[in-house]
């Protein structure tokens, strides 16, 4: 997955306590996204950044937050990690291409577990 | 709400025959649609983008088509191979955000020997 990074990888903790997952690019994208993908679900989006600082929710963004203070870098953090945050998250960068069109290239993934 | 569908069941087919999968959307009308490669334990990889107004895009062995009127996006796989085994999720823009995309939760494709 040339380009992205996602940190940790796999990641276990208990129900309660904070957890960060980290996105980091060398592209220089200006789109960042976090999606999660859940059997059943496909891939939801949680949260995407369009600039440093500028950044929007998704479909499924309760529970979470995201930051963005450099070009490169998204953070998402659960607040307090819940069992039904169990999960594989994947980031996503992009930029618009012609006519408005967005292709994501996605990181490796993080996978989650909440117990 | 926008939704779209791809067949949840598995599609098996034998190596050197097509495969065609499907993507169904409903409540709105899309710009573009895009196709893409997911194998196990990594993320998706972009295929194709087709726009609303290409009935039908190629590349190699890969064949898509957008059917507005329907409301659909057939993905086709010519002379299929084992190594072709992967689930291929379609996405769209979500309405209003064009820089925000919306994904099918796939369909698993396995071309047997």
């Amino acid at each position: 997955d040339a380009g992205i990074t996602q940190s940790p990888r796999h990641k276990v903790t208990e129900t309660g306590t904070p957890v960060t997952l980290r996105c980091h690019q060398t592209e220089n994208h200006r789109y960042m996204y976090w999606y999660r993908q859940d059997p059943g679900h496909g891939l939801r989006l949680i949260h995407y950044s369009y600039g440093v600082k500028d950044t929007d929710k998704g479909e499924v963004s309760d529970g979470y937050s995201v930051s963005r203070s450099k070009t490169e870098d998204f953070l998402l953090t659960l607040e307090s990690a819940t069992s039904s945050q169990t999960s594989v998250y994947f980031c996503a960068i992009s930029e618009q291409g012609a006519g408005g069109a967005n292709v994501l290239t996605f990181g490796a993934g993080s996978r989650l577990t909440v117990l | 709400s926008q939704k779209i569908e791809q067949n949840s069941e598995a599609l098996n087919i034998q190596e050197g025959k097509t495969a065609t999968l499907t993507c169904n959307y409903t409540n709105y009308s899309p710009a573009y649609l895009q196709w893409y490669r997911q194998d196990p334990g990594r993320g998706p990889v972009f295929l194709l983008l087709i726009r609303e107004n290409e009935k039908e895009k190629r590349k190699e062995r890969l064949k898509v088509t957008f059917d507005t009127t329907l409301k659909q996006s057939l993905f086709h796989i010519t002379a299929s191979q084992p190594a072709d085994s992967a689930t291929y999720l379609c996405a769209l823009p979500v309405s209003g955000g064009y820089n925000k995309l919306i994904f099918g939760a796939g369909t698993r494709l396995a071309v047997h020997p």
